[in-house]
C-alpha cells in the first residue's frame, strides 16, 4: 500500500508569493495534520482535519490555511510568504483524528527568497 | 501546552553499543511515537506507545505514563542507526496535535 504522499518535493518562492502544498494520506485514513519543521528543531503542529472539518490549530498566523476535499487529501496554503516560513512542511496522516498513530510522508521543502 | 524534553541532544557511540534515549513530558497523554528521522527528512514510525513495553527488533521502547516518561532502546548499534531520533506525544482530541522534543541527533561511527 502507498504511504503518505506530499507534493512537490521541493519549492522555491520569493517574498511575498503565495505557495499551495498538497498531500494524499494513506488509502482509508481520514485524518490529515500538517506541520512545519525549520532547521534544527521538531516538527510544529499547524493544522488537523477530520472529515473535511479543521479539529485543531497551531500558533501560526492567518497567512497559514488549509482544508480537506471529500476524498481526504488536503491541501495547504501560505499567503504572504516571509523568509521564516522557509521549512520543511510534512504532512501527517491516521485513521482517525489523535490518538490515533500519525504516519508521516515525505515532505516539501519551501525556500522563500 | 504539554512540553515534552529529550536527552541527550546528541550522542556519539561506536557501532555495536547500546544506547538509550529519554523523552520526558509534562501532563498526561493518550499518544506517544518514537520517529527515527532520515537525513531526507522523512520521519519513520518506530513506536506507537502512550503506555507499556514493545520490542522490534534491535529497538524496544517503555512509557511509563505515571512518571511521565518514555525510553527508547537501541541496542547492537549499527551506522544505519544514525540520525535524529524525535519523541512526540499528544493529548484529549488532538486539538492541539503531537507536540515535539527537540530530538536526540545520534551518530554511530564504525
Amino acid at each position: 500500500d502507498a504511504g503518505v504522499t506530499q507534493s512537490p518535493t521541493h519549492l522555491i518562492k520569493t517574498r511575498g508569493q503565495h505557495v499551495t502544498l498538497r498531500c494524499s494520506p494513506i488509502s482509508g485514513h481520514k485524518s490529515v495534520s500538517w506541520y512545519q519543521q525549520v532547521l534544527g528543531q521538531g516538527p510544529q503542529f499547524i493544522f488537523q482535519y477530520y472529515e473535511k472539518e479543521e479539529r485543531g490549530r497551531g500558533n501560526f498566523p492567518d497567512r497559514f490555511s488549509a482544508r480537506q476535499f471529500p476524498n481526504y487529501s488536503s491541501e495547504l496554503n501560505v499567503n504572504a510568504l516571509l523568509l521564516g516560513d522557509s521549512a520543511l512542511y510534512l504532512c501527517a496522516s491516521s485513521l482517525q483524528w489523535l490518538p490515533f498513530e500519525q504516519y508521516f510522508g515525505p515532505g516539501t521543502r519551501l525556500t522563500v527568497t | 501546552g504539554i512540553q515534552v524534553e529529550q536527552s541527550p541532544p546528541d550522542l556519539i557511540l561506536q557501532e555495536g553499543a547500546n544506547s538509550t534515549l529519554r523523552c520526558n513530558f509534562s501532563d498526561s497523554v493518550n499518544n506517544l511515537q518514537w520517529f527515527h528521522q532520515n537525513p531526507w527528512g522523512q520521519l519513520i514510525n518506530l513506536f506507537y506507545i502512550p503506555s507499556g513495553t514493545k520490542q522490534n527488533g534491535r529497538l524496544s521502547a517503555t512509557t511509563v505514563a505515571t512518571e511521565r516518561y518514555s525510553l527508547l532502546y537501541i541496542s547492537s548499534s549499527q551506522t544505519t542507526d544514525s540520525g535524529v531520533y524525535f519523541c512526540a506525544v499528544g493529548s484529549g482530541g488532538g486539538a492541539d496535535g503531537l507536540t515535539f522534543g527537540k530530538g536526540t541527533h545520534l551518530i554511530i561511527q564504525p
